[in-house]
């Protein structure tokens, strides 16, 4: 069964805190995916990764950067959390681009609230 | 640039009845892919079904289908037969090749009651 996990489902933390959020996928995908999650906006691409230690930014990636050093893992780090960062934050992964058809496999995501 | 339009923020159903989800869409690519995704309360995201720009036949998936309308630039989801556990919210998805690499652009979603 094909998975996607994430460190956490819930996660409270204070402003001004580094914060980390791990994803694992073991389907053996290339690529990954950080997405932000808000009401009444969607999915918002922070980041994604398509290969080992390679990464691009998304449409949001201020106040985020991302680590990907082995192939089936991919973290999102808040530098110093604010309380904007407030959100629902999901992990996905694909096969490869070069095709549009690959689907993407979320993790279930992790509520984080920054106080 | 990809766009996708979700233009319903709630919609209601009766149970065992027919629902039309909207989408709409915006690329200048003529290779392209759309998906809808489902997203119960418990927060996963889950695929549901998939419509390439060159297939001929509209998508279907058990009780979904995608009515794809390529003049219109239109994807919507019909869920036939509704069921209460079809509540959830539900996004449109695109994937083009704007700017070189296939990367997956988001509608605002469509979050769908289902009454008993």
């Amino acid at each position: 069964d094909v998975k996607v996990t994430q460190s956490s489902r819930y996660l409270v933390k204070r402003t001004g805190e580094k914060v980390f959020l791990e994803c694992v996928q073991d389907m053996d995908h290339e690529n990954m995916f950080w997405y932000r999650q808000d009401p009444g906006l969607g999915l918002r691409l922070i980041y994604f990764s398509y290969d080992v230690k390679m990464k691009e930014k998304g449409d949001i990636p201020e106040g985020y950067s991302v680590s990907r050093e082995k192939k089936e893992r991919f973290s999102l780090i808040l530098e110093s959390a604010s309380t904007n960062q407030t959100s629902m934050y999901l992990c996905a992964s694909s096969q490869p681009t070069g095709s549009s058809y690959n689907e993407q496999f979320f993790g279930p995501g992790t509520r984080l609230t920054v106080l | 640039a990809q766009k996708i339009t979700q233009t319903q923020p709630g919609m209601f159903v009766q149970e065992k009845e027919a629902v039309t989800l909207d989408c709409t869409y915006d690329t200048s690519d003529p290779s392209y892919g759309l998906f809808w995704y489902k997203q119960p309360s418990s927060g996963e995201m889950i695929f549901l079904i998939y419509q390439g720009s060159y297939d001929q036949q509209n998508a279907t998936e058990g009780r979904y289908s995608l009515n794809f309308q390529k003049a219109r630039k239109s994807a919507n989801l019909v869920i036939s037969a509704s069921q209460l556990g079809d509540s959830a919210m539900y996004f449109c998805a695109m994937r083009s090749a704007s700017g070189g690499s296939y990367i997956p652009t988001f509608g605002r979603g469509t979050s769908l009651i289902v009454h008993p």
